[in-house]
């Protein structure tokens, strides 16, 4: 997985609660990117990020905040979990080259 | 309409059959077309990279691009029980950010 780590590998949590998902590369990518994936929707962009401090909303970043503070690691929160965020999450990494490398994913059940 | 149309499938084919996987886009400005493939419960793996019009191959697998119609394909040759995944497509404009829009995915099962 192209040295892409995410964290938790899987979690369960209750509607109302907050919630982070952390992504962390040992390739020095400058980008980074959260998406979440659903059945019939495929892979949708949630933040990115294109170096420490600099992020960007995507297609579906209502409920969602990101941070990255050091290039290796891009945090995504969920501030009041809903069950509507139920999801596959992916995190992806690239550089200039604009091919992206994904993570193996956070399966995130809000109950 | 979405940017990026794709057939969810799924699709199953027997072992060696040729399989075509297709795409249609709606934004003339696309510049770069991928193809992913995605094991069950793992993250989406880059296969193939194209510009432009043309054909690319790798091996077994051929990725082809019109641009007047805008359809771009992935064609399998002899394929394999390992190739069952789910197949994405995905394109973008260009520039800095490397934003990607993907297609839903096309679910593949190739029988033994």
């Amino acid at each position: 997985d192209a040295g892409i780590t995410q964290s938790p590998r899987h979690k369960v949590t209750e509607t109302g609660t907050p919630v982070t998902l952390r992504c962390h590369q040992t390739e020095n990518h400058r980008y980074m990117y959260w998406y979440r994936q659903d059945p019939g929707h495929g892979l949708r962009l949630i933040h990115y990020s294109y170096g420490v401090k600099d992020t960007d909303k995507g297609e579906v970043s209502d409920g969602y905040s990101v941070s990255r503070s050091k290039t290796e690691d891009f945090l995504l929160t969920l501030e009041s979990a809903t069950s509507s965020q139920t999801s596959v999450y992916f995190c992806a990494i690239s550089e200039l080259s604009n091919e992206q490398f994904f993570g193996p994913g956070t399966r995130l059940t809000v109950l | 309409q979405k940017e990026v149309e794709q057939d969810p499938g799924p699709l199953s084919v027997p072992e060696g059959a040729i399989v075509s996987l297709n795409c249609t886009y709606s934004n003339s400005a696309f510049q770069y077309f991928m193809w992913y493939r995605q094991y069950s419960r793992k993250g989406p793996e880059l296969l193939m990279y194209t510009y432009s019009s043309g054909n690319k191959e790798d091996g077994r697998f051929t990725a082809q691009v019109d641009k007047s119609s805008k359809y771009i394909s992935l064609f399998i040759r002899d394929s394999q029980p390992s190739d069952s995944a789910t197949y994405l497509c995905a394109t973008y404009y260009g520039g800095a950010t490397n934003k990607l829009i993907f297609g839903t995915g096309t679910l593949l099962a190739v029988q033994p």
